[in-house]
């Protein structure tokens, strides 16, 4: 079984400054890491994903997160935020190869930028 | 948005009343999902269906049912909805491949309020 932890419920930084949403997770077997964004009152987008190959990947919109399998972390990072960033961020973990396809979710960090 | 509807939208019902929520995809996947969403929690899944017919419980089943006799729809219900099941509920499909590493694209929710 998978199991997510994302110890800042929520995150505040100023705008146009740096930002790291902190991730780890727990797991017997390989995984696939997700990092999702929420808008108010919207449902949950895909920001970017890890499956395998290079651990660091981009999304468009400038964040970046790093797969750290010694410290089982997936960190989100942004160098600059946006007052649009301002959203909930999870973080979600699959295990490779299992057959119920199921994605385990973190509890969310909610990014509140400050003009 | 990948082709994924909720219905309804907002929900108010009494405790003791049998609810039904409806998701409707047009994108042919295999894998449907009910998830609720509640502060301190994040997503938490509910039941999920693999194929029609096919469905199998998630980590919070207990008070809800759910069927799929179609494709392209995956029902939800509270046979008698209690104010603990007051949340926000999303819809998610998804589909395995290598590429996709089971990447879930998800509904815009149902908000119930059970009084």
């Amino acid at each position: 079984a998978q199991s997510v932890t994302q110890l800042d419920s929520q995150v505040p930084v100023f705008e146009e400054a740096p930002v790291e949403l902190r991730c780890n997770y727990s797991s017997s077997v390989s995984v696939y890491l997700f990092w999702y964004v929420q808008y108010p009152n919207q449902g949950l987008q895909l920001l970017l994903k890890y499956l395998s190959g290079s651990t660091l990947v981009k999304s468009i919109n400038g964040f970046e997160a790093e797969f750290n399998k010694s410290q089982t972390s997936f960190h989100l990072r942004k160098p600059s935020v946006h007052i649009s960033d301002t959203a909930e961020y999870f973080c979600a973990v699959r295990g490779v190869g299992g057959a119920t396809n199921k994605l385990i979710f973190g509890t969310g960090t909610l990014l509140a930028i400050q003009p | 948005d990948a082709g994924i509807t909720q219905s309804p939208r907002h929900k108010v019902t009494e405790t003791g009343t049998p609810v039904t929520l409806r998701c409707h995809q047009t994108e042919n996947h295999r894998y449907m999902y009910w998830y609720r969403q509640d502060p301190g929690h994040g997503l938490r899944l509910i039941h999920y269906s693999y194929g029609v017919k096919d469905t199998d419980k998630g980590e919070v089943s207990d008070g809800y049912s759910v069927s799929r006799s179609k494709t392209e729809d995956f029902l939800l219900t509270l046979e008698s909805a209690t104010s603990s099941q007051t949340s926000v509920y999303f819809c998610a499909i998804g589909s395995v491949s290598g590429t996709s590493g089971d990447e879930q694209f998800f509904g815009p929710g149902t908000r119930l309020t059970v009084l």
